[in-house]
């Protein structure tokens, strides 16, 4: 099956601060969604994103389908952006990446 | 528009005991997902249904977990007997079609196994 990486495992930020968060994966993918799970455990729908740039708030993300990458890019970072990311790439069925938890201390 | 609903939220249970967990995803989504989430990990797909039918269940441990979606709307997931290594959160997700869709999460079931 298709291979997903993230990186960094974990980032510590400092509120106000900008960052930015890898996902790598092993094949063509059809769908990549990135997902924010908060504390409580439940995953939020980031972005829908299998090619191309979007924008949503503080947060924006880019897809680049012929170099199987996308980034998440988190601006002005504030402590309720805390929580694992997570990366998850389609070819048949959605596949994880092991996330990238975020700190943001006040 | 209404959710994910799943219940119940935490079950501790014995090992070797039984569970149940329920699902109605949000209407009108006629994909179904099931994951696995041990803790520090990602989620791992155990069962996706399209309708009532079962597209891919590679990852579930069949000896003792199943699923069923016999309507084609809500879900149960049952394991028995579980095992300390169950302990885990289970998602449940749909989508409109397939998962080349946007896919919305419940807020999962806890299940501790002691």
């Amino acid at each position: 099956g298709i291979q997903v990486e993230q990186s960094p495992p974990d980032l510590i930020l400092q509120e106000g601060a900008n960052s930015t968060l890898r996902c790598n994966f092993s094949d063509s993918v059809n769908n990549l969604q990135w997902f924010h799970q908060n504390p409580w455990g439940q995953l939020i729908n980031l972005f829908y994103i299998p090619s191309g740039t979007k924008q949503n708030g503080r947060l924006s993300a880019t897809t680049v389908a012929t170099e199987r990458y996308s980034l998440l890019y988190i601006s002005s970072s504030q402590t309720t952006d805390s929580g694992v990311y997570f990366c998850a790439v389609n070819d048949y069925k959605l596949s994880f990446g092991a996330g990238t938890t975020v700190t943001v201390r006040a | 528009e209404a959710g994910v609903a799943q219940s119940p939220r935490y079950k501790i249970i014995e090992k070797r005991q039984s569970v149940a967990f329920w699902c109605n995803p949000i209407s009108g989504h006629a994909t179904l997902y099931w994951y696995q989430q041990i803790l520090g990990q990602g989620p791992k797909l155990l069962i996706q249904f399209q309708n009532n039918g079962v597209v891919d269940d590679s990852q579930l441990p069949k000896d003792r977990f199943s699923a069923e979606r016999l309507k084609g709307v809500d879900s149960t997931l049952k394991i028995q007997p579980a095992k300390l290594e169950d302990s885990a959160v289970y998602l449940c997700a749909s989508s409109v079609q397939g998962a080349g869709n946007t896919i919305y999460f419940g807020e999962g079931s806890w299940l501790t196994v002691v």
